[in-house]
């Protein structure tokens, strides 16, 4: 079965630190892989996602994300968090087949502390 | 267009009573998930419906909770004598089932149920 594994549970960092979330998934076959992000009293919304090519995926609000295959990793990263940034991230993985519902991992509070 | 809605937003019960959570999904999205968001647990996939075909109950925990969908749009889930271990934020997301394989989901605001 899918799993997906996030190493942090609670990241606090200061504002214009780096930010890198760990996302690691058990899966044998292609995956679509995902970013979701719920801020305070907001609905889950897509941050950023991967389905092939380029293993390097740009999303919104300057986030970004590598796919490395060989480590089954899909780390989130921003070189520059602000305070608006505090929010749950979670990372996701379906096969890339069909639409299928989506395996997530227990997720990360960041908290950006000025 | 409009996104995902559920309703109620909030749901308080008692102890052994039913509930029932709505989703209207997306206009044309022809794929709906049914999630469960416990505190410290993320998320926790209970059902998906894809067009007519049979949907795939596999993640639902117990045989308390059923789910339908209507006409191919409108989605009801059903926690019959629900436990105080039923709360949580129930989510629905829809996505479409088109000629791509792409499988981003859209997700409505939740259902914040409280099993006293």
């Amino acid at each position: 079965a899918q799993s997906v594994s996030q190493h942090n549970h609670h990241v606090i960092l200061s504002e214009a630190a780096s930010l890198e979330l760990g996302c690691n998934y058990s899966y044998g076959g292609t995956v679509n892989l995902f970013w979701y992000v719920q801020y305070p009293g907001q609905h889950l919304q897509l941050l950023l996602k991967y389905f092939s090519g380029d293993p390097l995926v740009k999303g919104i609000k300057g986030f970004e994300a590598e796919f490395i295959k060989s480590k089954f990793s899909f780390n989130l990263r921003k070189p520059s968090v602000q305070w608006s940034d505090t929010a749950e991230y979670f990372c996701a993985v379906s096969p890339s087949s069909g639409n299928t519902p989506l395996v997530f991992g227990k997720g990360t509070r960041l908290s950006v502390i000025a | 267009g409009a996104g995902v809605s559920q309703s109620p937003s909030n749901k308080v019960t008692e102890k052994g009573k039913d509930v029932e959570l709505r989703c209207d999904p997306i206009s044309g999205h022809t794929a709906l998930y049914w999630y469960r968001q416990s505190l410290g647990q993320g998320l926790e996939f209970l059902i998906y419906f894809q067009g007519n075909s049979a949907p795939d109950k596999s993640g639902l925990p117990s045989d308390r909770f059923s789910a339908e969908r209507t006409g191919g749009s409108v989605s009801t889930l059903t926690i019959q004598r629900t436990q105080q271990e039923d709360s949580a934020v129930y989510l629905c997301a829809s996505s479409s089932g088109g000629g791509d394989s792409y499988n981003e989901q859209f997700f409505g605001p939740g259902t914040r149920l409280t099993v006293l």
